[in-house]
């Protein structure tokens, strides 16, 4: 069954780094989905993206966040200068040709911020 | 605003003893209301995608409804391996599919 994956799945960073996460998502999907959850929390949404552009971003996606697709298969999320608010779990999503339907989550990416 | 509130927020079940999980939204333009489940420290696995005022869905001992202002997830004679964080999330026509999560009700069924 076609699943999203997401690497690393812990990444500890200190404060100020660049951190970069990966995702695949599943191969015949068009819209793309990074989420977030701090410890004990919500699932947040930070940012959708169709073909090869954002198409809706949230208050949380600041200038610090950029997402990018720089290939066929793979969607990244950096965060430029981490801070330690950032730390939580991050999840990608991708959803089908519709992207109206359901969105399929991968296993995601704790990152802890020191 | 569009907004989720799920209750309760945690809920011990005897092995057997069905039970109600309730979604309550608002929403400007409700295209589609889901259910995920989350286990510690894993991505939400999707459940169930309703659309529109009456529809149910079931699975196993599953089982969501939905009307105008909230959804509910039935769960009939759970059994211990359906211990989890159950989420609920909204998708508007106004907006580019982002979903919008309740903040989950964890479910733990004792044997």
């Amino acid at each position: 069954e076609p699943e999203v994956t997401q690497t690393p799945s812990h990444q500890v960073t200190q404060m100020g780094q660049e951190v970069i996460l990966r995702c695949v998502p599943i191969s015949n999907h068009l819209y793309f989905y990074w989420y977030r959850q701090i410890l004990g929390q919500k699932v947040e949404f930070l940012v959708s993206f169709y073909n090869n552009e954002i198409s809706e971003k949230s208050e949380i996606f600041d200038d610090q966040f950029s997402v990018e697709r720089p290939d066929g298969s793979n969607f990244t999320l950096k965060i430029r200068s981490t801070k330690l608010e950032d730390s939580a779990m991050y999840f990608c999503a991708s959803s089908d040709l519709t992207g109206r339907g359901e969105q399929y989550f991968g296993p995601g990416t704790r990152l802890t911020v020191t | 605003e569009d907004q989720v509130t799920q209750s309760p927020e945690a809920l011990r079940l005897q092995e057997g003893e069905s039970s109600s999980l309730n979604c309550s939204y608002t929403v400007s333009g409700l295209r589609g209301l889901f259910w995920y489940r989350q286990d510690p420290g894993k991505g939400p696995e999707f459940l169930f995608t309703l659309y529109s005022a009456g529809e149910e869905k079931e699975k196993e001992r599953l089982k969501a409804t939905l009307t105008k202002k909230e959804s509910f997830l039935h769960i009939t004679a759970p059994k211990p391996e359906d211990s989890a964080t159950y989420l609920c999330a909204v998708q508007a026509y106004s907006n580019t599919g982002k979903l919008i999560f309740g903040q989950g009700t964890t479910l733990q069924v004792k044997p």
